[in-house]
């Protein structure tokens, strides 16, 4: 069955640099883009980027644009967001999840907090 | 942005009711709206595609119906598993938006 197992959540201090992973299983990955997804504490879904199945187009929300970069891994069935330049309202679980037409299958997230 | 409007924000509804929930769209997104239902500490679930294509797997008392700017999701016979926060979410263009969300408690 399809699986996705976040891990690299943690606290870390405004400024600084985290990267958050993605391992996918049940799937052949390399036919599907993917999406990463956050939601801040008691707060609603908010998009934040997207790769294609090739790891070539890559799109992201303007709240993360410059300071975040999602890539992928093919031979490694494994997602990545690198998230540089952190800010207190970078905090929030983060999702990772397939796209078929829509985010069809999702993780069980990864908690990043960003404080001093 | 496509900014999604969600309504009610809270609805509070009886085990067997049925229950309809509001999504607009700032623009014409066609039919390009999914649901996703999600529980306290759990990821979303997806539930309702393309506005009113059931996801394999979700029980039929879901039904979504809409298109343009105004879509609904629609449970009929509330069930006590269906107590839960739902979420519309617009795929028509970049960025992809969500609701607020609507929080279905019971009453």
């Amino acid at each position: 069955q399809v699986q996705l197992v976040e891990s690299g959540g943690g606290v870390v201090q405004p400024g600084r640099s985290l990267r958050l992973s993605c391992a996918a299983s049940g799937f052949t990955f390399s036919s599907y883009p993917m999406d990463w997804v956050r939601q801040a504490p008691g707060k609603g879904l908010e998009w934040v980027a997207l790769i294609s199945n090739d790891g070539r187009d890559t799109y992201y929300a303007d709240s993360v644009k410059g300071r975040f970069t999602i890539s992928r891994d093919n031979s490694e069935n494994t997602l990545y967001l690198q998230m540089n330049s952190l800010r207190a309202d970078d905090t929030a679980v983060y999702y990772c999840a397939r796209r078929s037409t829509v985010m069809d299958y999702w993780g069980q997230g990864t908690l990043v907090t960003v404080s001093s | 942005d496509i900014q999604m409007t969600q309504s009610p924000s809270t609805l509070s509804a009886s085990i067997g009711d049925r229950v309809t929930i509001t999504c607009r769209a700032s623009q014409s997104i066609s039919s390009w709206l999914a649901w996703y239902q999600q529980k306290p500490g759990k990821a979303p679930n997806l539930l309702i595609y393309k506005a009113s294509s059931l996801e394999t797997g979700v029980p039929s008392r879901f039904s979504g119906s809409g298109s343009g700017t105004e879509f609904t999701l629609t449970i009929n016979g509330l069930q006590p598993d269906d107590f839960a926060t739902y979420y519309c979410q617009q795929y028509n263009s970049y960025p992809w938006t969500f609701g607020q969300g609507t929080e279905v408690e019971i009453k």
